[in-house]
């Protein structure tokens, strides 16, 4: 079974300050992670997939497979980054099956 | 130009009607799939056809039915509407492997 756990439900810091969201998987095999965004009532959006290892936005992320993590990052906050963050992950089976972790809602302060 | 488009954006129906959702991509993708999205921003996959052939169908109540008539589009449509449905159900393809390219969505409110 695979599983994405993002503790923070909500994230909330000042302009210019670092951000980190959490994400966590569970798989047995060799996944592929993503990050996607959505902004207030509009889609999703790809931000990063962790095979590309580019800097989206500011943002990075890197896999960590010996601590499953997939944390998303950015060293200054800005005021357009207030958005709900997803983290995802594909296994190598199912038909490319996105698992979608619960999210965490990115809000900053000015 | 849209990539994914879903038709109508906003659905406010009675319980115990039946509706469908339309949903076509002009990408080229082979996958086209089905989220929901309920109140708490909870994403949970509901189906996923490949090439018309449906391969994934998680546990969604066979009052959900998606048809897919060709590999561009993915509808859904849904029976006997119940107050739990009110959701907002994306949309989105991708090829077989790699990221997926969402809809804009479609707001369902039952009343």
């Amino acid at each position: 079974a695979q599983r994405v756990t993002q503790p923070e439900k909500l994230l909330s810091v000042f302009k210019g300050a670092p951000v980190e969201l959490k994400c966590n998987y569970s798989y047995s095999g060799s996944p592929e992670l993503f990050w996607y965004v959505q902004y207030s009532r509009q889609r999703l959006q790809l931000l990063l997939r962790h095979i590309s290892r580019e800097s989206i936005k500011g943002f990075t992320a890197d896999l960590n497979k010996g601590e499953t993590s997939f944390h998303l990052k950015k060293p200054f906050a800005q005021e357009e980054d207030s958005a709900m963050y997803y983290c995802a992950l594909r296994g190598t089976g199912g038909g490319n099956k996105l698992t979608f972790g619960t999210g965490t809602q990115l809000k900053v302060e000015l | 130009d849209t990539a994914v488009s879903q038709t109508p954006k906003y659905l406010v129906t009675q319980m115990g009607n039946d509706k469908s959702i339309k949903c076509e991509q002009n990408l080229g993708h082979d996958t086209m799939y089905w989220y929901k999205q309920d109140s708490k921003k909870f994403l949970k996959i509901m189906f996923s056809y490949n090439n018309k052939e449906l391969i994934i169908n998680e546990t969604v109540p066979n009052r959900f039915s998606p048809k897919s008539p060709d590999k561009a589009h993915l509808n859904l449509h849904i029976n006997s509407l119940e107050l739990g449905d009110s959701a907002v159900y994306f949309c989105a393809s991708s090829l077989n492997i790699g990221g997926y390219t969402f809809g804009s969505g479609t707001r369902l409110t039952v009343v």
